[in-house]
């Protein structure tokens, strides 16, 4: 099946300063990415739809200054957690719509995000 | 988006049949049911999608009956790495999928 690499895997930060997180469609073109984060023990929580060209769509509750999305190619999307504090650590996944053949939904591995 | 409802956990030995109903009353008709795998530290990873009746692949088979108020996921012959949380999701499309809690399936020797 389609691979969707998502970098890094795991990194720690200093309170205050930011998180950039890379998701990238390797063999196919992803128009709608997704993010979602996920607690420990708990389910994966979607916090904003990314469109290729186009600004992203945040859920409620979803802060959108703190969690910049940019989605600027059909391959790849960021997200940078903003003045990371300690409540902001957790497992960030990405997932990528793949429009051929059959529009399947494939996730990254995740990034595990600890805010010192 | 319809909410889905399983049971929290489920425990089995190894060779044997795993079966996980979700609920998903709310159901509309455009839906899909999309069953995932998630490992720890891990992103999802695709089991199996189905809209009504049966379907089968290479690892699992889904089982939807007539009303489509629910599915059971079935998992023959588990083995020890089949240990995973399973997660049962309803959309009309593949992109925006709100996860619910999931199933989390422990196979011990």
């Amino acid at each position: 099946g389609a691979v969707v690499s998502q970098h890094p895997s795991w990194v720690i930060c200093k309170s205050g300063t930011s998180v950039k997180i890379e998701c990238r469609s390797l063999d196919f073109q992803a128009t709608t990415m997704f993010w979602y984060r996920q607690f420990p023990k708990q389910s994966l929580m979607l916090m904003a739809t990314s469109n290729e060209g186009s600004k992203a769509t945040y859920e409620q509750g979803v802060e959108k200054d703190k969690f910049l999305i940019n989605h600027a190619s059909l391959t790849l999307s960021t997200l940078t957690v903003t003045s990371a504090h300690p409540e902001d650590s957790s497992f960030y996944i990405c997932s990528a719509q793949d429009r051929e053949p059959d529009e399947k939904l494939f996730f990254g591995s995740g990034t595990q995000v600890s805010v010192l | 988006l319809a909410k889905t409802t399983q049971p929290i956990s489920m425990d089995s030995y190894e060779g044997q049949e795993v079966n996980i109903t979700c609920s998903h009353n709310n159901i509309a008709t455009n839906d899909y049911i999309t069953w995932y795998q998630q490992f720890p530290s891990q992103g999802p990873r695709f089991i199996i999608q189905g809209y009504k009746t049966k379907v089968t692949n290479e690892v699992a088979s889904l089982f939807i009956p007539a009303d489509r108020k629910s599915s059971t996921l079935s998992l023959p012959r588990v083995s020890l790495s089949d240990t995973a949380v399973y997660y049962c999701l309803v959309g009309d499309s593949w992109g925006k999928l709100q996860f619910g809690a999931g199933t989390q399936v422990v196979v011990t020797p």
